[in-house]
Parts: structure tokens; C-alpha cells; sequence
């Protein structure tokens, strides 16, 4: 069955150090999410991108943030510089269509020193 | 941000039986419902959704049922078994323009299904 992929599953990275987190989504899907999850805290939407663009994102996603998909079949999160509170579960997700379901990936857990 | 609400942290049934997970929510324009199982190091995995046009949906031993006047949703899993044993996250989500994948999640109940 496709899967969305994730590396790496576990960074650990001193605050104020650039950190890059890599998603392969499922290869015929389109819309493309970043979520993340605060230990203990609920699951929380980020960014949503679509078309090579995002198309939506929310007040956590500030200008620390950004994402790309460079060449057509990864989707990055980069976050410029890191803070303690960025540690958490950050999950890729996609889907085929604008209704469809979506697909997350088993995460990749940032901790931050 | 308490707009979707799951209210048990946890709970506890016996292989067999019936498991109901209740799931709350606030905002009026939430139109699409969504259960989320998920496993320890892996990531969440849809199980079942309704739309607010219903008021049931079923697949399998998974029922979700969803009162809009109450709103209030819930889902029932019948009979348990214990690889059901995961955290089950309730989400919902707005509809119409960008925002069909933007989820809200609840925190989450923990369910555990004793042999």
C-alpha cells in the first residue's frame, strides 16, 4: 500500500540551528500538509500547499517557518531557527483530491536543546 | 483551542464488548467529521468520516453517529478486540475553499481493549 514517507524520524538540534524535515508524499496525490503535535497537546494543523504554493497556514506557521517541494516528489519544512517550543511530532500528510482523504506519515520528532 | 473537544483522556473495555468514543465540538461551520486511529510511533491513520448531512455512517464494526443539534459525535466500535488498543483522535473541518484538508483535532482518548 502508498505511504507517505518521513525523514528523519528523530533530530535532535541546538536552538537557533536550521532545521530541514523531508516528506515523500504518495506519488499521485496533490494537496500536501504539515501538522505537528506538542507532546502531551493535540494534533495541530501548520501549512497546507497546493499548486506550488501554499494555500493555507496557520498563526503558527510565522516567517521561521517555510516548505517546499523542490523537485517534483519531496515536500520540505524548513524552520529557520529553532526555539525550544518547536519540539514536537511534525507529520507530513497528502491526498489525491481536494475531498479525498488524507494520508499522514509517521512523523518526524524534533527536539530542540 | 478547545473547538473540538474529547472529554475521556481514556478508557477501558473488555474483548467483545462495545467501545464508545464521544467526541464535542463548537464551531457551526464544521461540516465534515473525521476518526483518526493511531499507533505508537506511526502516524494517524482515517478509520471512518460523516458528513453533517447524515447522521450515521457505518463500516464494519465502526459506527459513527453524529447529533448536530447537541454537536456531538460519537463512535462505536462493536465488538472491540485488542488490536482496536490505540489512541483515537476525533478531527473536523470546515468546508469549502482551501480549507478541506485544514483538520482540527480533539486530544485524543486512549483506548485499551483487555483480552
Amino acid at each position: 500500500e502508498p505511504e507517505v514517507t518521513q525523514t528523519p524520524s528523530h533530530q535532535v538540534t541546538q536552538m537557533g540551528q536550521e532545521v530541514i524535515l523531508r516528506c515523500v508524499p504518495i506519488s499521485n496525490h496533490l494537496y500536501f500538509y504539515w501538522y505537528r503535535q506538542i507532546l502531551g497537546q493535540k494534533v495541530e494543523f501548520l501549512v497546507s500547499f497546493y499548486n506550488n504554493e501554499i494555500s493555507e497556514k496557520s498563526e503558527i506557521f510565522d516567517d521561521q517557518f517555510s516548505v517546499e517541494r523542490p523537485d517534483g516528489s519531496n515536500f520540505t519544512l524548513k524552520i529557520r531557527s529553532t526555539k525550544l517550543e518547536d519540539s514536537a511530532m511534525y507529520f507530513c500528510a497528502s491526498r489525491t483530491s481536494k475531498t479525498g482523504e488524507l494520508f499522514f506519515g509517521e512523523g518526524s520528532r524534533l527536539t530542540v536543546l | 483551542d478547545q473547538q473540538v473537544k474529547q472529554n475521556s483522556p481514556s478508557l477501558s473495555v473488555q474483548e467483545g464488548r462495545i467501545s464508545i468514543l464521544n467526541c464535542d465540538y463548537t464551531n457551526s461551520m464544521f461540516d465534515y467529521f473525521l476518526w483518526y486511529k493511531k499507533y505508537p510511533a506511526e502516524g494517524p491513520t482515517f478509520l471512518i468520516s460523516i458528513s453533517s448531512i447524515k447522521d450515521k455512517n457505518e463500516d464494519g464494526r465502526f459506527t459513527v453517529f453524529l447529533n448536530k443539534s447537541a454537536k456531538h459525535l460519537s463512535l462505536h466500535i462493536v465488538p472491540s478486540q485488542p488490536g482496536d488498543s490505540a489512541v483515537y483522535f476525533c478531527a473536523a473541518r470546515k468546508a469549502g475553499g482551501t480549507s478541506y484538508g485544514k483538520l482540527t483535532f480533539g486530544q485524543g482518548t486512549i483506548l485499551t481493549v483487555h483480552p
